[in-house]
């Protein structure tokens, strides 16, 4: 099924332990995000990449990275876990940042526990 | 700073009663306005987009309405059934050239048999 695909869908680190969030979508999007969803807070953006080869801080990035590896698949990565970054990671992606009627398409989360 | 709110936090309703879903917003200088559904553990599904230059758009039993000069968006969800109990989450894309989503803290809806 065409969308976007997230992995992993549950994980537990340690403080200080790095990890790389990955998402592909095989929808020929241009634009890619990364939002975390907690509780009390809804969702905010962490990073963007409005086209491949770009990619632009969000609301909320410090303590991550991102890497848009090609137009498929843009990854996101903890350095340092922190009790702090504990949340649900959703990725999604629009055609054209989306302006177009077509919207957004969102993965089915990452579930992060830093321990 | 473009604000989005959604009221109310949660809604519990007998099963075919029709109801409304509110979202406002602050700035009205919005491309578009989207409505996601979130089951509880899952991801967000997208129901309807409402284009800035669009008054509503409807999906089967869905209805949604956008009012730009008012800051507020509805949704409508007319004969309602248990298989509806989600939350509802209200997203604005705003005039930037980022193509951020704000996003509402959402509905939690839960209908009863």
């Amino acid at each position: 099924n065409a969308g976007v695909t997230q992995t992993p869908k549950f994980q537990v680190l340690k403080t200080g332990q790095s990890m790389t969030l990955q998402c592909a979508q095989d929808m020929n999007h241009n634009s890619m995000y990364w939002y975390r969803q907690d509780p009390g807070m809804g969702l905010r953006l962490i990073y963007y990449s409005a086209s491949e080869g770009t990619t632009d801080k969000g609301e909320v990035p410090n303590g991550y990275n991102v890497s848009r590896l090609n137009k498929r698949e843009f990854s996101l990565r903890l350095e340092s876990a922190a009790p702090s970054q504990t949340s649900v990671y959703f990725c999604a992606s629009s055609p054209d940042r989306g302006r177009s009627g077509s919207g957004y398409t969102f993965g089915s989360g990452t579930r992060l526990t830093v321990v | 700073k473009q604000e989005v709110t959604q009221i109310p936090a949660a809604l519990s309703v007998p099963e075919g009663e029709n109801l409304v879903l509110n979202c406002s917003f602050t700035d009205s200088a919005i491309y578009n306005l989207q409505w996601f559904r979130q089951d509880p553990g899952k991801g967000l599904t997208s129901l309807l987009l409402i284009q800035s230059s669009q008054r509503e758009q409807t999906s089967g039993r869905l209805n949604a309405s956008l009012d730009k000069s008012s800051g507020r968006s509805t949704l409508y969800i007319a004969a309602s059934q248990p298989g509806d109990s989600a939350t509802y989450l209200c997203a604005v894309h705003g005039s930037s050239n980022t193509g951020k989503l704000i996003f509402g803290q959402g509905t939690t809806l839960q209908v009863k048999p």
